[in-house]
């Protein structure tokens, strides 16, 4: 069974830019979450979309939307970037949007976006 | 609310060593607790996961953790470290619906 699929790799934008970023979630998955990783920050959460509709959402400004498709694959946009924007942004998806201690999240490879 | 630490954001250990990576939890009802390895640029996987059961969890590559609630720790152990060890480890904790709060990682070297 195919993992979850991150695209693309690496990302180069300049402030002021915008970016899609895009995730496909293990087949069966319905939930989808994206996290963004600094050094400095770690592993923030910034929101989880589960049957195209977000369920849950971090402390990020508005600038960071995100969607769902019917066939579960989620996109992340980001606006107006930012210097600070620069990090790995990671996709994770489950079978249900439920108790992640009876529903294991699995990772993706990342997006790495780097902001000049 | 709840909150992980991780103790030590570098841990350097020798080949055939014992592996202790640290994590304490704060939360006020009794949590879900995970640690991931996040290898270089990869994604996180999931080592292993407590979740009211058992408390001595094992999981894969020979790792495992034991949950002491009376400390509120988590901390990750492997007998032998093994080369293929070194990665970056994360400890995260959850309760109910709630989505994940993750530490801010320990990095793992290990020394031939």
């Amino acid at each position: 069974k195919a993992g979850v699929t991150q695209t693309p790799r690496y990302l180069i934008k300049t402030r002021g830019q915008q970016v899609t970023l895009s995730c496909s979630p293990i087949s069966g998955h319905r939930s989808v979450s994206w996290y963004q990783q600094t050094p400095g920050q770690g592993l923030q959460f910034l929101f989880e979309y589960f049957s195209e509709t977000q369920r849950n959402k971090g402390n990020f400004p508005g600038r960071f939307s995100g969607r769902q498709f019917s066939n579960s694959r989620s996109e992340m946009n980001v606006s107006t970037l930012e210097l600070g924007d620069s990090a790995l942004y990671l996709c994770a998806s489950s079978r249900t949007s439920g108790s992640p201690g009876t529903d294991t999240q699995y990772f993706g490879p990342g997006t790495r976006l780097t902001v000049l | 609310a709840q909150s992980v630490t991780q103790l030590g954001s570098h841990v350097s250990v020798s080949e055939g060593a014992l592996v202790l990576l640290r994590c304490n939890y704060s939360s006020s009802v009794p949590p879900y607790l995970f640690w991931y390895v996040q290898y270089p640029n990869q994604g996180l996987q999931l080592l292993l996961k407590y979740t009211s059961a058992a408390t001595l969890v094992k999981g894969i590559n020979g790792f495992e953790a034991e949950f002491k609630k009376s400390e509120t720790s988590f901390h990750l152990t492997k007998p032998s470290a093994h080369m293929s060890d070194a990665a970056e480890y994360f400890c995260a904790v959850g309760f109910g619906n709630e989505k994940l709060t993750f530490g801010t990682g320990t990095r793992l070297t290990i020394i031939p």
